[in-house]
C-alpha cells in the first residue's frame, strides 16, 4: 500500500514556513524523504528511523511517529530552490533502496 | 550530482520493441535498484540487483528483466514494449543496508 501524502500541493511565499505529512497504512521501519525537481531525478533529503527525529540540512527537519505510522517533514523560511515535487519514501524491509513511495505533495514558493 | 549515471537520457520505441536501458552506480555501491515514474506519479519499485542477483522485485511482469555485472552497473530490458511502459525510469545505487539511495537522472522512454 502507498503512503499517502498531505497536502496534495501547497504554495507559499518565499520565507514562509510548510509542514508535509505522510501516513502510512503498515507498520514502518524507517521514512525517506526525497525532493524531486521538474524533469530531474529524485534528491535524498533524509531518513527518518525509528525512535529517532534527524535534521537533514538547510532549514528542513523532520519527525516520525512509529506508533501513529507517520512521518511529517517541515520546511522553515521557505527559499525559492525548495519548488519541488516531495515524496516520502517506505522501505519494505530494512533496505534502503527498496521503497515504496507515497503519492507526492507539490510544493511551488513564490517571491 | 549523485555519480549515478543513465543512459541513453531520450528514447522513443514503437510497441512490440525490446528496450535496454543502462545504469552505472556510484562508485562502491553494490546495489542497484529499478523505477518506472509514470507522469505525474511517485517511481514505483521494478526490482533491485545485488552482487549480480536479482535481490526483490515489485509488481512487474516477467518482461521486464535486467542484469548487473561484476562491476555493479546494471541494465533494465524490457520486452514486448506496450503504451503504457511509455514513462521515465529511474535507477538507484547504494550499499546494501545503507540507509540513502541515489537516483541517476532517469531515462525517458516513450512507447509509440
Amino acid at each position: 500500500q502507498q503512503p499517502v501524502q498531505s497536502p496534495q500541493a501547497v504554495i507559499l511565499r518565499e520565507g514562509e514556513d510548510a509542514v508535509i505529512n505522510c501516513s502510512s497504512s503498515k507498520a514502518l521501519y524507517s521514512v525517506h524523504w526525497y525532493r524531486q525537481k521538474h524533469g530531474e531525478a529524485p534528491v535524498f533529503l533524509m531518513i527518518l528511523l525509528k525512535g529517532g527525529e534527524q535534521k537533514g540540512h538547510d532549514k528542513i527537519s523532520a519527525s516520525f511517529n512509529e506508533k501513529k505510522q507517520q512521518s511529517s517533514l517541515y520546511l522553515t523560511a521557505s527559499q525559492l530552490s525548495y519548488s519541488g515535487t516531495y515524496f516520502c519514501g517506505t522501505p519494505n524491509t530494512g533496505t534502503a533502496s527498496k521503497l515504496t513511495f507515497g503519492t507526492g505533495t507539490r510544493l511551488q514558493v513564490t517571491l | 550530482e549523485t555519480g549515478v549515471t543513465q543512459s541513453p537520457t531520450h528514447l522513443i520505441k514503437t510497441r512490440g520493441q525490446q528496450v535496454t536501458l543502462r545504469c552505472s552506480s556510484q562508485s562502491g555501491h553494490n546495489t542497484v535498484s529499478w523505477y518506472q515514474q509514470a507522469l505525474g506519479q511517485g517511481p514505483q519499485f521494478i526490482f533491485q540487483y545485488y552482487r549480480e542477483e536479482e535481490n526483490g522485485r515489485g509488481n512487474f511482469p516477467p518482461r521486464f528483466s535486467g542484469l548487473q555485472f561484476p562491476n555493479y552497473s546494471s541494465e533494465l530490458n524490457v520486452n514486448a514494449l506496450e503504451l503504457d511502459d511509455s514513462a521515465l525510469y529511474l535507477c538507484a545505487s547504494s550499499l546494501k543496508g545503507a540507509r540513502g539511495a541515489f537516483f541517476g537522472q532517469g531515462t525517458r522512454l516513450t512507447v509509440v
